[in-house]
């Protein structure tokens, strides 16, 4: 059983194009969070959400709540956007995060 | 520190053997994670520290699996009787108080058991 479902898994842009990964999930959550892990690299923290909308340099995030649903936007995409971005959730007031598998993005110059 | 750190990056054992991983993690950070990852997945949860206790220790595994965190900083993920299984990248993370707090990512150490 998975809670947290990403799309899509693989990902091909090329250089400006605007990018959307999507993040879904079965039950309530307190908190989700949008990752960034560059191949062979650490796992860096782009944003948390609880609610509406995040925005920092390119990178744009939403959390729909009633559907369950979160997007993260990259906006004129770079080939250094290239990484596998990873949604993850906190359900209720718990201390673990669920994580999704992963998109992994390849932006060609 | 500026980061968490982890050591070692990589670790190479035979199967049957003990291993000790080490997490430091951001200074004043009373939260720290431990998650496991194996290719292609997501990280997956083992354990939660809130200072010296450990919070929520249901994602390990099973009985070969321990950590402990005696000072309330450093973290050691200890593992018994090493598996083939049991090859994976472990991650280490802190946030400030745990909650819904922002986690900071250790590289992690790559973990092979032959």
């Amino acid at each position: 059983k998975n809670e947290v479902e990403q799309s899509p898994q693989n990902l091909t842009a090329q250089e400006g194009e605007f990018i959307t990964i999507n993040c879904s999930y079965s039950v309530g959550i307190s908190a989700l969070h949008w990752l960034q892990q560059h191949p062979g690299g650490g796992i860096v923290s782009l944003f948390m959400l609880s609610s509406g909308k995040k925005k920092h340099g390119r990178l744009i995030a939403t959390i729909n709540i009633q559907e369950k649903h979160s997007s993260l936007h990259i906006t004129a995409s770079h080939p250094r956007d290239s990484a596998v971005y990873i949604c993850a959730v906190r359900i209720g007031t718990g201390n673990q995060f669920y994580f999704g598998t992963g998109t992994s993005l390849t932006v060609i110059p | 520190g500026a980061g968490v750190s982890q050591t070692p990056s990589n670790k190479v054992t035979e199967k049957g053997k003990y291993v000790e991983l080490r997490c430091d993690p951001i200074s004043g950070h009373t939260a720290l994670y431990w998650y496991r990852q194996s290719l292609g997945q997501g990280p997956e949860f083992l354990i939660y520290f809130q200072g010296t206790g450990a919070a929520d220790d249901s994602g390990l595994p099973n009985d070969r699996f321990f950590a402990v965190r005696p000072e309330g900083s450093v973290s050691t993920l200890k593992i018994q009787r090493t598996e083939r299984g049991d090859s994976a990248v472990y991650l280490c993370a802190s946030s400030r108080s745990g909650g819904a707090d922002t986690q900071y990512f250790g590289p992690g150490t790559r973990l092979t058991v032959l």
